[in-house]
């Protein structure tokens, strides 16, 4: 099945610094790639996605890069602040009408001030 | 609109107890999942319904069952509890994209379960 492999685990930056988060996934037929965010002992929110379509997309201060190619796609964060502190999830959709998705294993970024 | 409701927040089991972790769904969503969190695992899939009537196992439905007898509710039933179910639990639900894969999914707030 399905599988998406999310690095680094930890990544510690200083505000104002850009962070980048990749993940890998197995299944080529896989279509969209959300990213989620986490909050200490909070729920996880989405926070920006891309379909295979599309190779980059940008939020303000988000973006997501996509090499269907590779089968990787990567978050960048740039100008952090310190809410930005949080576990982010990466994740992968196989095309078909499930709509499950498959999460990478998080990554805990913290932003220190 | 509540969103995704879960019940309980939090319980304590001993081992070889059974209990039913609640979920429900007001925005009509024909999607729902369950996930569990442990730390440094991210989120596993371990069951999910694509409608009242069908569910269908994920990555993880060894000691768990489902049932989705209405479009608003997906219990998850643990019959045998084992200290490996200590975990936080998620339910999320989200609504058909089609055949884009696009699929937006809206959490509930999560439920800790202990196993001793």
């Amino acid at each position: 099945g399905e599988n998406v492999e999310q690095h680094p685990s930890t990544l510690s930056v200083q505000e104002g610094d850009s962070a980048v988060i990749k993940c890998t996934y197995s299944d080529s037929a896989s279509n969209y790639f959300p990213w989620y965010k986490q909050e200490l002992g909070k729920r996880p929110q989405l926070i920006i996605d891309i379909r295979s379509n599309v190779g980059e997309k940008k939020d303000q201060r988000i973006a997501v890069t996509l090499n269907k190619t590779a089968k990787h796609f990567s978050l960048h964060i740039t100008e952090t602040q310190p809410e930005d502190s949080a576990v982010y999830f990466c994740a992968a959709s196989i095309r078909s009408n499930t709509g499950k998705l498959i999460f990478g294993q998080g990554t805990t970024l913290q932003v220190k001030p | 609109n509540a969103g995704v409701t879960q019940t309980p927040k939090f319980r304590i089991l001993k081992i070889g107890q059974s209990m039913t972790l609640q979920c429900a769904q007001d925005m009509n969503h024909n999607y729902m999942y369950w996930y569990r969190q442990d730390p440094g695992m991210g989120l596993k899939l371990i069951y999910y319904s694509v409608g009242a009537g069908i569910t269908d196992k994920g990555e993880v439905p060894n000691g768990y069952n489902v049932s989705r007898s209405t479009t608003e509710d997906f219990p998850l039933r643990l019959e045998l509890a084992a200290p490996s179910q200590t975990s936080v639990y998620f339910c999320a639900s989200s609504t058909s994209q089609g055949n884009s894969g696009a699929n937006v999914l809206t959490f509930g707030a999560g439920s800790r379960l202990t196993v001793l």
